[in-house]
């Protein structure tokens, strides 16, 4: 059972453009929700995350969105740059709802990005 | 960010032998380690999490006895495949932790594993 869903595998983007990659999840116990970006051959880099209390969280070229209501976040990267091309993971965790002690990561699949020169 | 190590990078075995990957964090000290499984084209599957110095907690459908995990040290996690199966061939990749927020946990850049 899926319980983060990167329905995308992959998506392309011309530079100077505006990326958005999309997550949804189905475990209503899911409180903070992140973001990582992975290099083929290196391991995931945290790239922004956001807690269920905000529905928008902005760090320089990257904006995540979360509605609670549709089980669903994105990240938008503008504009994007040929460097930003990699592997994007979606992450969720019940923080909150265990206490604040379970840091237990549920990934998506991941959506490969390519952005065009 | 933090440093985390992988050894080895890459592994290729005969069924039935026994592997052994180890996860370093080179410059901070880490109080809980995660193993992940990656399939190809799937998620990071996290297989257990495991505290310096205590034993690991398996994620239900992981073999402990198959999955041997030792946090013997605040910066050394390993994981022993053993009686390896063409199966169990994966990427398997470890994240460490200091105990603060999640951007605080750093990733490892993975060991192939292929069994032959």
């Amino acid at each position: 059972d899926q319980q983060v869903k990167q329905n995308s595998p992959s998506l392309s983007v011309q530079e100077g453009r505006i990326s958005i990659l999309n997550c949804d999840y189905t475990n209503s116990m899911f409180d903070y929700f992140l973001w990582y970006k992975k290099y083929p051959a290196e391991g995931p880099t945290f790239l922004i995350s956001i807690s269920s209390i905000k529905d928008k969280n902005e760090d320089g070229r990257f904006t995540v969105f979360l509605n609670k209501s549709a089980k669903h976040l994105s990240l938008h990267i503008v504009p994007s740059q040929p460097g930003d091309s990699a592997v994007y993971f979606c992450a969720a965790s019940a923080l909150k709802n265990s206490g604040g002690s379970n840091y237990k990561l549920t990934f998506g699949k991941g959506t490969l990005l390519t952005v065009n020169p | 960010g933090a440093v985390v190590s992988q050894h080895p990078s890459r592994v290729i075995c005969k069924s039935g032998t026994s592997v052994k990957i180890e996860c370093r964090s080179l410059d901070f000290q880490a109080t809980t380690m995660f193993w992940y499984r990656q399939f190809p084209k799937q998620s990071l599957m996290l297989m257990a999490t495991s505290n310096e110095g205590s034993k690991a907690t398996y994620e239900q459908g992981v073999e402990k006895d198959k999955f041997l995990i030792n946090h013997a040290s605040l910066t050394l996690s390993t994981l022993t495949v053993t009686s390896a199966h063409p199966e169990d061939s994966s990427f398997y990749i470890c994240s460490a932790g200091s105990g603060g927020s999640y951007n605080e946990q750093f990733f490892g850049p993975g060991t192939r594993l292929t069994v032959l």
